[in-house]
C-alpha cells in the first residue's frame, strides 16, 4: 500500500464550480497536513496547513482533515482560471513528510 | 521573512558531464534542507535531506550526491550525469518559525536536461 494516494487527474471543471481534491493515507503517526499548489514548471507553493484533525477556511479555500479515516481534503470554491495547477498533498511528522504525486486541474473559463 | 533561492534556473548538460547546483536560505537559521527531483507528471522524491551542517542521508542510491558546507546552503553535485538525472530538481527547507508549524517550503527549482 502507497504511503499516499491522489488521484492524477486531470481534473478539468468550468469557472466558479466547487473543487474537490482528495488524498488518502496510510500512516496514523502522520500529524501535519498541507496542500501546495504547483504551477507548471514552478516549484511547490505552500496554499494551506492544518494540524490534526478538523478544518482549515482562507478564503476560498477550505482543508479538512480526518484522521480516523485518514482521509484529507482541499474545496476551492468559486474556482477561477488562475487556480488553474497541480495540487499536491503533504503529510509529515516532525523531519518525516511525504507528498502525494499531485492531481492537475483545469479551470476552464 | 525567509526566502529560497536556486540556481541556475536551467541547465541543459550532455552525458557524462558534472554538475552542481546551489540552494541557499535567508532569513531562518539550522533550517532542515531537502533536495528532490520531479520528474514529468510524476511526484516528488526525495533524494537527500541534512539537518545540519556537513550531516547528510540519503534515501535514493545513485550518482548524485549532497554537501552541506554551510548553515543555509545546500549543494547538489554529480561527477558524471547520466540520461535518467534529466528532471525538475527542488530544493526546500523546513524549521521552527515563530507561530508557524513544521513545514516545507520549496524554491523555484532548476531544470536539469541530459542530452
Amino acid at each position: 500500500q502507497k504511503e499516499v494516494e491522489q488521484d492524477p487527474g486531470p481534473l478539468s471543471v468550468p469557472e466558479g464550480a466547487i473543487v474537490s481534491l482528495n488524498c488518502t493515507y496510510s500512516n496514523s503517526a502522520f500529524q501535519y497536513f498541507m496542500w501546495y499548489r504547483q504551477y507548471s514548471r514552478k516549484g511547490p507553493e505552500l496554499l494551506m496547513y492544518t494540524y490534526s484533525s478538523g478544518n482549515k477556511e482562507d478564503g476560498r479555500f477550505t482543508a479538512q482533515v480526518d484522521k480516523s479515516s485518514k482521509y484529507i481534503s482541499l474545496f476551492i470554491r468559486d474556482s477561477q482560471p488562475s487556480d488553474s495547477a497541480t495540487y499536491l498533498c503533504a503529510m509529515g511528522n516532525g523531519q518525516n513528510f511525504v507528498f502525494g504525486p499531485g492531481t492537475r486541474l483545469s479551470v476552464l473559463p | 521573512s525567509q526566502t529560497i533561492h536556486q540556481w541556475p534556473a536551467t541547465l541543459v548538460q550532455p552525458v557524462g558531464s558534472p554538475l552542481s547546483l546551489e540552494c541557499t536560505v535567508e532569513g531562518t537559521s539550522n533550517p532542515n534542507l531537502y533536495w528532490y527531483r520531479q520528474a514529468a507528471g510524476r511526484g516528488l522524491q526525495l533524494l537527500f535531506y541534512s539537518v545540519g551542517i556537513g550531516q547528510i542521508s540519503s534515501e535514493v542510491p545513485q550518482n548524485l550526491s549532497a554537501s552541506r558546507p554551510q548553515d543555509r546552503q545546500f549543494i547538489l553535485s554529480s561527477k558524471k550525469l547520466l540520461l535518467s538525472d534529466s528532471g525538475f530538481y527542488l530544493c526546500a527547507w523546513s524549521g521552527w518559525t515563530s507561530g508557524d508549524t513544521d513545514t516545507q517550503y520549496f524554491g523555484p527549482g532548476t531544470r536539469l536536461t541530459v542530452l
